[in-house]
């Protein structure tokens, strides 16, 4: 089993949709958790970062916790083309040090 | 723009063979990390320095090497190279988890290196 699992999808959805990318982890010392997107032939860029449980609102993104389950959450409200991207999420026990990431959820937002 | 600079964009070469991957941090930052990103392994962290001192090390092989120099920049050797090394390597800095508070320290990505081994 790996430490940090996410469906790879590819999940497509039309516009204007809300979408939700989760992802499930078995390592309970994961403290710290961040969302990134990827474009294509781009690195990744942090979304979202939001520390142990609970939820954090950041225009139409929603990133939650549920420590308790080993469950991630990240909500796209009235999603666009421009977010048809790659989700990577991420953890670590100590921020800044030895990141785990899940294998990407790849989303096509279509018009 | 991240502000992150990495040489070369692109690299091919024989297994086998020894290749230095070149990251730039931004301005400012102390803290550089490595990553490899293959289809089938997803993103990985290699290591982290931070202001010339190696601070984690993740899934990094023993023919990988890296370090960071005076000015910041950082250097990633590979050495006998094998086909299953082909990937993407990304570089990302951040300001440093020294002395800061965690929502602060984002680490910025920059575009990569793609590496084939042929």
């Amino acid at each position: 089993q790996k430490e940090v699992e996410q469906d790879p999808g590819p999940l497509s959805v039309p516009e204007g949709a809300i979408v939700s990318l989760n992802c499930t982890y078995s390592n309970s010392a994961f403290q710290y958790f961040m969302w990134y997107r990827q474009y294509s032939r781009k690195g990744p860029e942090l979304l979202m970062y939001t520390y142990s449980s609970g939820n954090k609102e950041d225009g139409r993104f929603t990133a939650q916790v549920d420590k308790s389950s080993k469950y991630i959450s990240l909500f796209i409200r009235d999603s666009q083309p421009s977010d048809s991207a790659t989700y990577l999420c991420a953890m670590s026990a100590r921020y800044g040090q030895n990141f785990v990431f899940g294998p990407g959820t790849r989303l096509s937002v279509l018009p | 723009d991240s502000g992150v600079t990495q040489t070369p964009k692109h690299l091919i070469t024989a297994t086998g063979q020894r290749v230095t991957l070149r990251c730039s941090p931004r301005s400012g930052d102390l803290s550089v990390y490595w990553y490899q990103q293959s289809l089938d392994q997803g993103l990985q962290f290699l290591i982290q320095y931070y202001n010339g001192e190696e601070r984690a090390k993740g899934n990094i092989l023993e023919r990988f090497s890296a370090q960071q120099f005076p000015d910041l920049h950082s250097e990633l050797n590979l050495s006998s190279l094998e086909l299953g090394d082909s990937a993407l390597y990304f570089c990302a800095s951040s300001v440093g988890t020294s002395g800061r508070a965690p929502s602060t320290d984002t680490q910025y990505f920059g575009p990569g290196t793609r590496l084939t081994v042929l």
